[in-house]
């Protein structure tokens, strides 16, 4: 079935620095992907998304490249600050929706 | 545009007693997801309401959850009686409609309601 497998976290971080979080899927035909962040005592808000292969999703200085060739959505920050910190979660979508997957959630902490 | 709502935010009961939550989606979205996260998982779906007709229960626990969607819109979920593995966050979701404000392939989330079983 459809899934969605994330690094492990706690990702620890000083301010400034390059950040990958590595997210890789399973799935039939060609979903679109999701990273939701969920700040500490919120509910998750939407990062950013693709829907296509090769589609790159961005958004507050994050970005993520859809590979299908890789079955990966890995996301990036070139320079993070301490209100990166949270937990990012990594989703799928099948082609019709009503459906969300997510992986098991990655906390960040960025250090001053 | 109005996000998901949900209360109570926060509530403490004691195992055994009854609980309910309560949702209201996004104006227009036809579709509602309960989910359960544990303290370090990511969200677990519970329940999916398209309008007001379950899609998907089967993660549900129907000896003790149950949630309604009257009308379509807003929600309940209720666990009766609660046991101490119940303690999770319970967060509601919306989708659908493409409305102004909203994309019809995204899941809008609510704060949430952090249940704790003592």
């Amino acid at each position: 079935g459809d899934s969605v497998t994330q690094m492990e976290g706690p990702v620890t971080l000083s301010e400034e620095a390059f950040l990958t979080i590595n997210c890789t899927y399973t799935a039939t035909g060609y979903p679109s992907l999701f990273w939701y962040v969920q700040y500490p005592g919120e509910g998750l808000q939407l990062l950013l998304k693709a829907t296509k292969a090769d589609d790159k999703g961005s958004n507050k200085g994050f970005e993520a490249t859809y590979r299908k060739e890789t079955t990966s959505f890995h996301l990036e920050k070139g320079s993070v600050q301490v209100s990166d910190s949270a937990v990012y979660f990594c989703a799928l979508s099948p082609l019709n929706f009503n459906k969300f997957y997510f992986g098991s959630g990655t906390k960040l902490n960025v250090k001053p | 545009e109005a996000g998901v709502a949900q209360s109570p935010r926060y509530k403490i009961i004691e195992k055994r007693q009854s609980v309910a939550f309560w949702c209201n989606p996004i104006s227009g979205h036809a579709t509602l997801y309960w989910y359960q996260q544990i303290l370090g998982q990511g969200p677990k779906l519970l329940i999916q309401f398209q309008n007001n007709g379950v899609v998907d229960d089967s993660q549900l626990p129907k000896d003790r959850f149950s949630a309604e969607r009257l009308k379509g819109v807003d929600s309940t979920l209720k666990i009766q009686p609660a046991k101490l593995e119940d303690s999770a966050v319970y967060l509601c979701a919306s989708s659908g409609g493409g409305l102004a404000g909203t994309s019809t392939d995204t899941q809008y989330f609510g704060p949430g309601t952090r249940l704790t079983v003592l």
